[in-house]
C-alpha cells in the first residue's frame, strides 16, 4: 500500500540552525501539506502545497519557513533561523485531490537545542 | 481560536462495548470532516469521513454521525478492541483542515 515517508525520524539542531525536513508524498497525489504538533498539543495546520506554489498557508508559517518540491517526488520543509519554540513533531500528508482524505507520514521530530 | 473542540481529553471504555468520542465546531461554512487514529510516535491515520451534506457515514466498525443543527460530530466504533486504544482527532475543512485538540481513547480487555 502506497504511503507518505519522511526523513530523518528525528533531527536535532541547535538555535538559529537551518534545518530541511523531507517527505516523499504517495505518488499520484497532487496536494501537499506540512503540519506540526507541538507536545501536548494539537495538530496544526503549516501550509499546503498544489501546482507547485503555496496554495494556503497559516500565521505559524512566516518567513522562516518555506516549502520546495524540488523534483518529481520529494517535498520539503525549510526552517531558516530555528527557534527553541520550533520543537515538535512535522508531519507530511498528501491527498489526491484538495477535497479528499489526506493521508499522513510518520513524522519527523524536530529538537531545537 | 478553536475552531474544533474535543471536550473530553480521555475515555475508558470495556472491549466489546461502543465507544462515542465527540465533537464541536463553530463554523458552519466547515463542509468536509474526518477522523484520525494517532497512536505514539506515528503519523495520523485516517479514519473515516464524513460531508457535510450527510448526516451518517458507516464503514465496518467505525460509524460517524454529523448533526449540523447543533455543530456536533461523533465518531462511534462498535464493538471497540484493545488495538483501538489511540488518541483520536476530529478534522474539519473550510480550506484548510482544522484539527480538534484530541480524545485518548483506552479499550480495556
Amino acid at each position: 500500500e502506497p504511503e507518505v515517508t519522511q526523513t530523518p525520524s528525528h533531527q536535532v539542531t541547535q538555535m538559529g540552525q537551518e534545518v530541511i525536513l523531507r517527505c516523499v508524498p504517495i505518488s499520484n497525489h497532487l496536494y501537499f501539506y506540512w503540519y506540526r504538533q507541538i507536545l501536548g498539543q494539537k495538530v496544526e495546520f503549516l501550509v499546503s502545497f498544489y501546482n507547485n506554489e503555496i496554495s494556503e498557508k497559516s500565521e505559524i508559517f512566516d518567513d522562516q519557513f518555506s516549502v520546495e518540491r524540488p523534483d518529481g517526488s520529494n517535498f520539503t520543509l525549510k526552517i531558516r533561523s530555528t527557534k527553541l519554540e520550533d520543537s515538535a513533531m512535522y508531519f507530511c500528508a498528501s491527498s489526491a485531490e484538495t477535497r479528499s482524505e489526506q493521508f499522513f507520514g510518520p513524522g519527523t521530530r524536530l529538537t531545537v537545542l | 481560536d478553536q475552531q474544533v473542540k474535543q471536550n473530553s481529553p480521555s475515555l475508558s471504555v470495556q472491549e466489546g462495548r461502543i465507544s462515542i468520542l465527540n465533537c464541536d465546531y463553530t463554523n458552519s461554512m466547515f463542509d468536509y470532516f474526518l477522523w484520525y487514529k494517532k497512536y505514539p510516535a506515528e503519523g495520523p491515520t485516517f479514519l473515516i469521513s464524513i460531508s457535510s451534506i450527510k448526516d451518517k457515514n458507516e464503514d465496518g466498525r467505525f460509524t460517524v454521525f454529523l448533526n449540523k443543527s447543533a455543530k456536533h460530530l461523533s465518531l462511534h466504533i462498535v464493538p471497540s478492541q484493545p488495538g483501538d486504544s489511540a488518541v483520536y482527532f476530529c478534522a474539519a475543512r473550510l480550506s484548510a483542515y482544522i484539527f480538534g485538540t484530541g480524545t485518548r481513547l483506552k479499550v480495556l480487555a
